[in-house]
């Protein structure tokens, strides 16, 4: 099945700085999201982005699908910023296929 | 609108026992599907339902088994519970149909002992 890793595992930061956080799939996808996950488990959809480039407040995504991957960008990052970072793609059907996250901690 | 929303919140069992988790999807969605999130991991696809039947599995053995009712809410059934079971559950929803964002609920914390 398809492979997706991301990178850094694990990221420190502080508060004001800029980060970019990596996603690279192994095969074609119909479609990547990217989620946010608060303390309480809670995914928050971020992007919904298959191709091209968003951008929503202080967060930006691309994802280069010709070349496996995704970037999302974190700008004047803030403490709430904090949690898990899942990308997730899906090629068949809507079966998402999780990479194993970019953990994030924003220190004030 | 509501979005997906997930029963119990918690859940402590033994091994041996079974379990049975509720979900209920975002308005307008007819497909709900099941993910195992064990602690510090991303989740894993269980399996899921459109029309009232299991269209995907992931690779959980036949003690992980589901149910879709006529209203597109759905149950995620585990027998004969192991330790390893203990995990958070999430169910996601979205249309069968069109190109669209899963959304996912709040999860169930289950525990095994």
């Amino acid at each position: 099945g398809i492979q997706v890793e991301q990178s850094p595992p694990d990221l420190i930061l502080q508060e004001g700085a800029n980060s970019t956080l990596r996603c690279n799939f192994s095969d074609s996808v119909n479609n990547l999201q990217w989620f946010h996950q608060n303390p309480w488990g809670q995914l928050i959809n971020l992007f919904y982005i298959p191709s091209g480039t968003k951008q929503n407040g202080r967060l930006s995504a691309t994802t280069v699908a010709t070349e496996r991957y995704s970037l999302l960008y974190i700008s004047s990052s803030q403490t709430t910023d904090s949690g898990v970072y899942f990308c997730a793609v899906w090629a068949a059907g809507n079966k998402l296929t999780f990479g194993g996250g970019t953990r994030v901690l924003v220190k004030p | 609108d509501a979005g997906v929303t997930q029963s119990p919140t918690h859940l402590i069992k033994t091994r041996g026992q079974q379990v049975t988790l509720r979900c209920s999807p975002k308005s307008g969605h007819d497909t709900v599907s099941w993910y195992q999130q064990a602690l510090g991991q991303g989740p894993q696809f269980i399996f899921q339902y459109y029309e009232e039947e299991e269209r995907q599995r992931g690779n959980f053995p036949d003690r992980f088994s589901g149910h879709q009712f006529p209203n597109y809410s759905s149950e995620l059934n585990v027998n004969a519970l192991l330790l390893g079971d203990s995990a958070l559950y999430l169910c996601a929803s979205t249309t069968w149909a069109g190109k669209e964002t899963q959304y996912f609920g709040p999860g169930t914390r289950l525990l095994v002992l």
